[in-house]
């Protein structure tokens, strides 16, 4: 099935201790980029990538960092999670820059 | 600034009857405009999308946009709601000159009964 998984999809961490959210792709797509959701502000793009070791950043890139190592994987770090980084996240990946987005169910951080 | 507007937090109808969700935009060069709708805890579903060509649009579950460049709208709409549809719909703008998008704050459509 043609998908895009993350891992975890719920996290519960303290301020100052380092993350990773993985995100994988099984459709071959060249793009992929993260997104974060909160209530009232829509989706807002982190990161973006375009190919293996491309990336650059989006709206709101600060406190994120992210590698494109393999094609199907763009994993979302963060080095010192803050409580205002609580947030839903989602991943996405598209075939081509026209193409219609696919996104990942979701992982809800949660920093005290 | 370049920015998304859907200016209906929520939107309300009849079972039945045309629904309009509301989208306009402000950003430089030509636009790739796309629609996606999200239901309860769950990701993302892409809609439509307007890359060139006609200005009307027609996408899954009977959906269809119009694109108006001259008033930078494009308006979901779908001539006869389902209960069904009741969801979070997200208007989205990728930009022309990079794989950047700007998303608009979302839009609950809540069909009643």
């Amino acid at each position: 099935e043609a998908q895009v998984t993350q891992n975890p999809r719920y996290l519960i961490t303290v301020t100052g201790k380092k993350l990773t959210v993985t995100c994988s792709q099984n459709m071959n797509h060249e793009y992929m980029s993260w997104y974060r959701q909160d209530p009232g502000l829509g989706l807002r793009q982190i990161y973006y990538s375009m190919n293996v070791e491309v990336t650059d950043k989006g709206d709101v890139p600060e406190g994120y960092k992210v590698s494109r190592k393999e094609k199907r994987n763009f994993p979302l770090i963060l080095e010192s999670p803050s409580p205002n980084q609580t947030s839903l996240y989602f991943c996405a990946s598209s075939l081509g820059g026209d193409d219609e987005q696919y996104f990942g169910p979701g992982t809800r951080l949660t920093v005290t | 600034a370049q920015s998304v507007a859907q200016p209906e937090d929520q939107v309300n109808v009849a079972e039945g009857n045309p629904l309009t969700v509301k989208c306009t935009y402000s950003v430089s060069g030509n636009p790739y405009l796309f629609w996606y709708v999200q239901y309860p805890n769950r990701g993302l579903q892409f809609l439509l999308k307007y890359i060139t060509g006609d200005n009307l649009v027609k996408g899954s579950y009977g959906f269809e946009a119009e694109f108006n460049k001259s008033q930078t709208s494009f308006h979901l709409k779908k001539p006869s709601a389902l209960v069904s549809d009741s969801a979070l719909y997200f208007c989205a703008v990728r930009l022309a000159f990079a794989y950047k998008y700007i998303f608009g704050t979302g839009t609950r459509l809540k069909v009643l009964a």
